[in-house]
This record gives C-alpha cells, sequence and structure tokens, in this order.
C-alpha cells in the first residue's frame, strides 16, 4: 500500500504559518500525492495536489522533497477556521487503478488566538 | 451550483433491510467514490467507478454493492445491512487528470449518517 504517516495532532498559533508533514516512502513514480481537510464531520475539502513540483495555490502551498518520500503542507497565515483533520493521501498500490486511495488517520490541526 | 447530493442525509434501519444510499453529481465528472468513516478508523474508501460501467473495489467493499449504468449516478447498495455498517457515509466524484493517471480534486457530497439496529 501507499501507505502515509502523519503526526495525530498539531497547534499552531493564528497568522504563523502551520506546517504539515507527511511521509509516504512507498509512494511510486507516477502517484500524486493529495491534501484534503475536514472540518467536524462535513465532507473532506480538497486543498492541493502534486507529483514532483512544489505546489501553490489560494489555499495552501505544497512541499514535495526530492525523494518523493515526505511532503509538507504549508498554510502561510493560519486563521481559526483553519483548525480541522488534515489528511495526507496517496494511492494505494494494492490496488491496479489510481481512483483506489487511502486516506489515513490524519492530523488533527487546532489553531488558537 | 457544483455540486454532489446524496440521499438520504439520515437513515435509520434494521438488520437485513435492504437500502440504497442515492448518490448524483452534475458536473460531469468520470470519477466516483464511496466512502465510510468511523471514529478511530478514519475514512475507508468502499468502491469507485472510473466512468460508466466501471467499478473496483476499495479497501472495505464486503458487504457493499455499486452500479455505474449513468455518468452523474452513483448509488451504494446494502442487501443485507447489519449493525457493523453503521456510519457516515460519503460520495465524491472527481474529474480525470489530463495528461497522466490521476485525479483532480474530488468534491465530497454532505455524508449520509446511517444507523443499523
Amino acid at each position: 500500500d501507499a501507505k502515509t504517516t502523519q503526526p495525530p495532532s498539531m497547534d499552531c498559533a493564528e497568522g504563523r504559518a502551520a506546517n504539515l508533514p507527511c511521509n509516504h516512502s512507498t509512494i511510486s513514480g507516477n502517484e500524486y500525492v493529495y491534501w484534503y481537510r475536514q472540518i467536524h464531520s462535513q465532507g473532506p475539502q480538497y486543498i492541493i495536489h502534486g507529483l514532483k513540483n512544489n505546489e501553490t495555490n489560494e489555499m495552501a502551498s505544497l512541499i514535495i522533497t526530492e525523494d518523493r518520500k515526505s511532503s509538507t503542507l504549508i498554510l502561510p497565515h493560519a486563521t481559526l477556521r483553519d483548525t480541522a483533520v488534515y489528511y495526507c493521501i496517496g494511492r494505494n498500490a494494492g490496488g491496479t487503478s489510481y481512483g483506489k486511495l487511502t486516506f489515513g488517520q490524519g492530523t488533527i490541526l487546532t489553531v488558537h488566538p | 451550483e457544483a455540486q454532489v447530493t446524496q440521499n438520504p442525509r439520515y437513515l435509520i434501519t434494521v438488520t437485513g433491510k435492504k437500502l440504497t444510499v442515492t448518490c448524483s453529481q452534475n458536473m460531469n465528472h468520470e470519477y466516483m467514490s464511496w466512502y465510510r468513516q468511523d471514529p478511530g478508523l478514519g475514512l475507508r474508501q468502499i468502491y469507485y467507478s472510473m466512468n460508466v460501467e466501471v467499478t473496483d473495489k476499495g479497501d472495505v467493499p464486503e458487504g457493499y454493492k455499486v452500479s455505474r449504468k449513468e455518468k452523474r449516478n452513483f448509488p451504494l447498495i446494502l442487501e443485507s445491512p447489519s449493525p457493523n455498517q453503521t456510519s457516515l457515509y460519503f460520495c465524491a466524484s472527481s474529474l480525470l487528470l489530463a495528461g497522466g493517471p490521476g485525479l483532480n480534486e474530488q468534491f465530497f457530497g454532505p455524508g449520509t449518517r446511517l444507523t443499523v439496529l
């Protein structure tokens, strides 16, 4: 499996950058890394995805190491509304299709005033 | 409005009574998927579909069936529900990435909270 490992919880002060790490040491060359977040029991919300290069959008930046074994999601100026569970997702290599995804346990990010 | 809809949103049923949870998307997405979420276990994929008439098992397919007869709909069928299928269910859809194997942003439905007594 393309197993992902994340710390169970992290804290961040409002206005500071939140850096959420993810290890995906079994990822293969053509597998994307995806990040989603979930607030309470709402449907997960897409944040960003990447393959090899670093990516940035209006929500966050994604830094992928050169060996692609880990990545970091950066929320540049965290707000209280960014408090959520953040999931790093890789394709489940046990499947024959890139549609098979493994969410993992996620990181509970708490942003405090 | 672009969205994924699920019905019902809440359902309480009894063991063995067949039920269907519907999922529909209006974004012409090729990919659709069902997940269940349980405390301490996170989100686990049940089934997914890469396109019409193409479905495949996720990590926890036992006890579930799906069909993809039309692009917009992907119903989840529990032929004989059991209490261990009590869970929060999410449907999602996505475009396939152009130019390479992968998914674009997945849009999730609001969830269906199912209780099987």
